[in-house]
């Protein structure tokens, strides 16, 4: 059972815009500490997308934002394209555990 | 740039160990923790643990904990991860991660498969 609660699903159609929560606690995310956003594609690695709550790395596309309130993110994913189908995966730091947290993990679908 | 580079795949029997390396560059090995994640098939990702390159100190997720073992080297920049009396459940890809003061991005290793089989 993973320490950051995700939805197992969400879909949407070409053009259209979805998000994704992840709910943390008041030793995480409500702690203040930076939530991090994975994308997974089938057989590769995770790939960072979102870090410090709503920074994008270089090369990753605008249509992905963060954000962050209280004990919870989320990651908004705009002008959806089915490129995007993916496992998308919320990540952050326990203070109390001393411990790297993740979600368990959302799966994305184009319909 | 900063980068992870971890050692090949590996397949072991049920019982054996398995140590996989990952060698940081540019930047100050010592200035960050590294930590270790791994990611079964069709699972999400599991935090094991990490280690403090500076003074050696380690922490263990509890489920690992008896298991696991985590070293570095400082003269090579490398970081190390044992894990023992492996199963059919170890079977994983793991990464190496560097920690990240806040406001800093995360940086991952490539991952290194390794399948348990008999």
């Amino acid at each position: 059972q993973s320490v950051l609660t995700q939805p197992p699903s969400v879909s949407g159609a070409p053009g259209q815009r979805v998000t994704i929560s992840c709910t943390g606690s008041s030793s995480d995310i409500g702690a203040g500490y930076d939530v991090h956003w994975y994308q997974q594609l089938p057989g590769t690695a995770p790939k960072l997308l979102i870090y410090h709550d709503n920074i994008r790395p270089s090369g990753v596309p605008d249509r992905f934002s963060g954000s962050k309130s209280g004990t919870s993110a989320s990651l908004a994913i705009t002008g959806l394209q089915a490129e995007d189908e993916a496992d998308y995966y919320c990540q952050s730091y326990d203070g109390s555990l001393r411990a790297w947290v993740f979600g368990g993990g959302t799966k994305l679908t184009v319909l | 740039q900063v980068q992870l580079v971890q050692s090949g795949a590996e397949v072991e029997k049920p019982g054996a160990s398995m140590k996989i390396s990952c060698e940081a560059s540019g930047y100050t090995f010592t200035d960050y923790y590294i930590h270790w994640v791994r990611q079964a098939p069709a699972q999400g990702p599991e935090w094991m643990g990490w280690i403090n390159p500076k003074s050696g100190d380690t922490k263990f997720a509890q489920q690992f904990q008896g298991r696991v073992t985590m070293t570095r080297d400082t003269s090579t920049s490398r970081a190390y991860i044992e894990l023992s009396a492996l199963t059919y459940d170890d079977t994983a890809v793991y990464y190496c991660a560097r920690s990240y003061p806040r406001g800093q991005r995360p940086y991952w290793g490539q991952g290194t498969l390794v399948t348990v089989s008999s």
